[in-house]
């Protein structure tokens, strides 16, 4: 079956530190995403894909960047990790119209 | 952007009765609204949706309503069971891609 994997599942790491969390998906949907997750805030769109090479910010980029070289993986990476960045992260994918959004299991991140 | 606002943030049941969530959104030009039940430690799953073209959509115990001039939508969960128990977000998007998140219901149903 056609799935969306993110590893690690669970990530400590110091400030100032660069971190890559890995997305894969197996759907060979176009469309990739990454959001945070934090409580009172909902899901919130930090970049998003639309194909190979295409990369674009969402509403809270300042500190995040992606890389689309494959169909297949979005990787997300902080620069320089800051406590504000501690977060549980979505990564989700669709095919487009009529093709509902799939989430990943989620990267709990903690930035000490 | 599309800006979303989600109502009740928490919301307590009796098992058995219903519950309903309401949201509201900032740009007109929205057409999709899905609405997405979280369970503790699991990831965002798609429960029901609905296109601007439709005022009212109903799957078994769920149903969802659409006002476009009002510009708000609503979850309603009827019958409510134990397993409703979660945090439900709704969304809307302009053009079924990039989604705009509510912050979420946290809904818990009382035995």
């Amino acid at each position: 079956d056609a799935e969306i994997t993110q590893s690690p599942r669970h990530k400590i790491t110091e400030t100032g530190r660069q971190v890559t969390l890995a997305c894969h998906q197996t759907w060979n949907h176009n469309n990739m995403f990454w959001y945070r997750q934090d409580l009172g805030h909902g899901l919130r769109l930090i970049h998003y894909s639309y194909g190979v090479q295409d990369t674009n910010k969402g509403e809270v980029s300042d500190g995040y960047s992606v890389s689309r070289s494959n169909t297949e993986d979005l990787p997300l990476t902080l620069e320089s990790a800051a406590s504000s960045q501690t977060s549980v992260y979505f990564c989700a994918s669709s095919g487009g119209v009529d093709s509902p959004l799939h989430f990943g299991n989620g990267t709990r991140l903690t930035v000490t | 952007g599309e800006n979303v606002e989600q109502h009740p943030s928490t919301l307590s049941v009796q098992e058995g009765d219903s519950a309903v969530i309401k949201c509201t959104y900032s740009d007109s030009a929205s057409n999709y609204f899905p609405w997405y039940k979280q369970e503790l430690g699991k990831r965002p799953q798609l429960i029901i949706d609905i296109r601007s073209n439709v005022g009212e959509k109903k799957d078994q115990r769920i149903a969802v309503t659409l006002n476009k001039t009002a510009k708000h939508f609503s979850l309603h969960i009827t019958e409510t069971q134990p397993e409703d128990s979660a945090v439900y977000f709704c969304a809307a998007s302009m053009d079924d891609y990039k989604l705009s998140f509510g912050a979420g219901t946290t809904v818990t149903v009382r035995a």
